[in-house]
This record gives C-alpha cells, structure tokens and sequence, in this order.
C-alpha cells in the first residue's frame, strides 16, 4: 500500500512556542491530505481538510489562527501549532488521499507532542 | 458525524474467527463501509471497503447485510498481533473526509 510518513514522530516544547509537524506522501502524489487529532483513550477527531494550493477547511471548534495549515506541494502538508499550552498535547495523525483508480486514505504513523 | 455504532470491546481467543459487528442504519446508497484499524500509538491501517457484496482479501472478510444498516468484519483466524482498535467508517467512495466512531476495542487473549 502507499506510505505517508510524518515528522517528528514524537516532540517536546515548552508552553508558548510554535510546533511543525509534516506529513510527506512518500510514493504517491495527494492533492488533500487530513489532520485529525486523538486524545488518550479516544477516537480520532477531523480538524481540517488540506488542499493543494488552496485554503484549509478546518472542522468546527478547530481555531484556523492556531493551528496552521500548509499545503505547498502535491506531497506535503504541515500543520502548526502556534503558541502551544499543555492543552495542545495530543496524538496527531495525518492521512492522505489517492486518487489513481479508487480514493483510499492512508495515515501517517502519528506525530507525540507533549507541551509542557 | 460518525454514522456508526460499534461496541466498546471484545475478545476473541487467538486463533479463532473474530467477527466485529457494525451498525450503520443510516447510510446512504452511494456510502462504502469501510474498515480501518489502529494498534496502540500507531496511525490507522487500512483493511478493507465496500459497497454491498461481501469482500475479502487477504486481513479480512467483510460481511454487509441485505439492507446495508450493517456489517461485520470477519479476521478468520485471529492472532495476538490483531489486537487493536477497530473503526467502521462509512463514506462515499469520493475523497471525502472520514469522521471516526468510537470502534471496538479487540483483545485476543491466548
């Protein structure tokens, strides 16, 4: 199947500080890649639609201003998390989307990050 | 917006057929059912999909009824390395964006 990487896969910052995580599409070109985000002991939860070249399309609840979304290149997406506070820590996930023949998603292996 | 109910948990002894229900009673004519499940830490893996007639590859089989309002994934010989999370998603085979349920929590037990 395709592979999505995501870096780092885990990462510690202070509170107040700005975090970049990248998801890179290793084998396949995406033109909308996923962010969710799980916290311990729940689901994922969507928190934005990454398009190529365009705008994100961020879910309900989800501050478009905090987390930061860039989707430059047919295999990259990032997600920043600007002015980090303990409750930013989670598990974020992100998954990206074929389009030759059928549309399958396929996630990255998870970005840790822990705001202390 | 998950259009599924799943239960919490289950076991299954290893080695023998883990079968996973799904309800999705709401779902659409043009909705696939798929299966994706996620071992502790790890981003989620993909099983398997479909629309109406039953399917199988090489994880899994998946079962879906008549009238579609359910399903149920089938590993036929479970193993410890299947223990993990598991997510019914139902979604329009277009590209759009999966919305998670809670899943089912399977143990194989030895």
């Amino acid at each position: 199947g395709a592979v999505v990487s995501q870096h780092p896969s885990r990462v510690i910052c202070k509170s107040g500080t700005s975090v970049k995580i990248e998801c890179r599409s290793l084998d396949f070109q995406a033109t909308t890649m996923f962010w969710y985000r799980q916290f311990p002991k729940q689901s994922l939860m969507l928190m934005a639609t990454s398009n190529e070249g365009s705008k994100a399309t961020y879910e309900q609840g989800v501050e478009k201003d905090k987390f930061l979304i860039n989707h430059a290149s047919l295999t990259l997406s990032t997600l920043t998390v600007t002015s980090a506070h303990p409750e930013d820590s989670s598990f974020y996930i992100c998954s990206a989307l074929t389009t030759s023949g059928a549309y399958e998603q396929y996630f990255g292996p998870g970005t840790r990050l822990t705001v202390t | 917006d998950a259009k599924t109910t799943q239960p919490p948990s289950m076991d299954c002894a290893e080695g023998r057929a883990a079968n996973l229900p799904c309800n999705h009673s709401t779902i659409s004519g043009n909705e696939y059912v798929y299966w994706y499940r996620q071992i502790h830490s790890q981003g989620p893996q993909y099983i398997i999909h479909g629309l109406k007639n039953n399917e199988t590859n090489e994880m899994a089989s998946l079962i879906i009824t008549e009238d579609r309002k359910s399903s149920t994934l089938i590993l036929p010989h479970a193993t410890l390395r299947d223990t993990a999370v598991y997510y019914c998603i139902v979604n329009t085979n277009t590209g759009n964006q999966f919305y998670f349920g809670t899943g089912t929590s399977l143990t194989v037990i030895p």
